[in-house]
């Protein structure tokens, strides 16, 4: 069965330090692969998705960024962190060519002070 | 452009009642729809989904959802709440050719169920 993880959990960071989240897919191959960020009341907003490794779409301009080194690996980064950065993040995977069904991890909650 | 719709932010129920949460999309294309359920710190689980066929769709919990096409619109229901509903809910439309599905979601709505 497909699984998907993300760490860490939690990471409370100051401003201007540097940021890696990551995630792995296990049990299936060629995913699609998203990023989304979740504030309060705002819903989810989607940051970067992947179709492919080395392949990174950008949905919102921002300072953070996206890879993905291999094909069920998928990084969330930054050089420097906002306070605007603060929020839920969420990694994602779908059938690559189906439904668009999404496979969330458990999230990793970031704090910026 | 897909657009998703949840009127309602907070929807306060009572133990045992019934209960609708409304969603609308818009789209130009065939679509496929979704319900989401995230409870505290948590990910996002799929509640049931609608690819074609029935038009009322069931899913985990006791959760259904009715598309209606001409009036764009796919509302969950529960016939009889737990306190275990307790949790937000998204809205979410699928489409897209080729590899990629493009996801759009609603800003979700949060149940409470009062004891």
């Amino acid at each position: 069965s497909q699984t998907i993880h993300q760490w860490p959990a939690t990471l409370v960071q100051p401003v201007g330090s540097p940021l890696s989240l990551e995630c792995t897919v296990e049990g299936t191959s060629n995913p699609n692969l998203y990023w989304y960020r979740q504030a309060a009341g705002r819903g989810l907003q989607l940051l970067f998705y992947s179709v492919g490794i080395g392949q990174i779409s950008s949905e919102v301009p921002q300072n953070l960024s996206a890879s993905r080194p291999q094909d069920r690996q998928f990084i969330l980064s930054s050089k420097k962190l906002l306070l605007s950065d603060s929020g839920f993040y969420l990694c994602a995977w779908s059938v690559t060519g189906g439904s668009g069904e999404l496979f969330f991890g458990e999230g990793s909650r970031l704090t910026v002070l | 452009a897909q657009s998703v719709t949840q009127l309602d932010s907070q929807v306060p129920v009572f133990e045992e009642a019934p209960v609708e949460l409304r969603c609308n999309y818009s789209s130009s294309v065939s679509v496929y729809l979704f319900w989401y359920v995230q409870y505290p710190n948590q990910g996002l689980q799929l509640l049931l989904k609608y690819l074609s066929g029935s038009t009322l769709v069931k899913g985990i919990n006791g959760f259904e959802a009715e598309f209606n096409k001409s009036q764009t619109s796919f509302h969950l229901r529960k016939p009889s709440v737990h306190i275990s509903d307790t949790a937000e809910y998204f809205c979410a439309v699928s489409e897209g050719s080729g590899g990629y599905q493009k996801v759009t979601f609603g800003i979700g709505t949060k149940l409470q169920v009062i004891p």
